[in-house]
């Protein structure tokens, strides 16, 4: 059973602000990284899948980067917006392509 | 084309009820999946089709959680005699599961809130 923790748990920043979260996983069995937003009333909303130690890929103003050998996932957003407010949930991919999700960062941009 | 629904959107019951929650899955996707997140806490898988048949359902978590997809697309999760504690949302995704680490993008569904009061 994977173990996925997610820090901050909460994070209030302004708008304008940068920030990031980061995601910690166990190293062994690993397939695949994925990233998602989630708003409230809403679908959780893929942003990235990532599999290759040292992978970066970037949406936008969202970013994040993998490091598979220490077990651990940054998500960064420039410039924080109104509109980034949301959960954001990581999930480490195990074998038989079920999500082991972390409880969530839920971030909050004040205008 | 349209994404994965689920229906009803909320469902409220009393303990001891069956309910049943439905998923459409994205056409053509192979690959389904039901997690529920429960309050404070990040979603939770429960069952996973490929086509047909359930290919892990390691995460169901007694004998009164039932799920089916008989025709390989549409899903029904089912809950005998509900209890308070399966109060959560239940989220469906689909992919087009290409194998085995592949790295499959899954889409969700908006989920269906269950209250069981």
């Amino acid at each position: 059973i994977l173990n996925v923790e997610q820090s901050p748990q909460s994070l209030h920043v302004q708008e304008g602000d940068s920030t990031n979260f980061t995601c910690s996983f166990p190293s062994s069995n690993f397939y695949a990284l994925h990233w998602y937003r989630w708003e409230t009333a809403k679908s959780p909303e893929a942003l990235f899948v990532m599999t290759l130690n040292g992978d970066e890929k970037k949406k936008g103003r969202i970013s994040a980067t993998l490091n598979t050998k220490e077990g651990y996932s940054y998500l960064y957003i420039k410039g924080s917006q109104p509109e980034d407010s949301a959960t954001y949930l990581c999930a480490p991919e195990a074998s038989t392509g079920k999500l082991i999700f972390g409880q969530g960062t839920t971030l909050q941009v004040k205008p | 084309g349209a994404g994965v629904s689920q229906t009803p959107s909320n469902k409220v019951t009393e303990k001891g009820k069956y309910v049943e929650l439905r998923c459409d899955p994205i056409s053509g996707h192979t690959a389904l999946y039901w997690y529920r997140q429960s309050l404070g806490q990040g979603p939770e898988f429960l069952i996973y089709f490929q086509g047909t048949g359930a290919a892990d359902d390691s995460g169901l978590p007694n004998d009164r959680f039932f799920a089916v997809r008989p025709e390989g697309s549409v899903s029904t999760l089912k809950i005998q005699r509900t209890e308070r504690g399966d109060s959560a949302v239940y989220l469906c995704a689909s992919s087009l599961d290409l194998g085995s680490g592949s790295a499959d993008t899954q889409y969700f569904g908006p989920g269906t809130r269950l209250t069981v009061l």
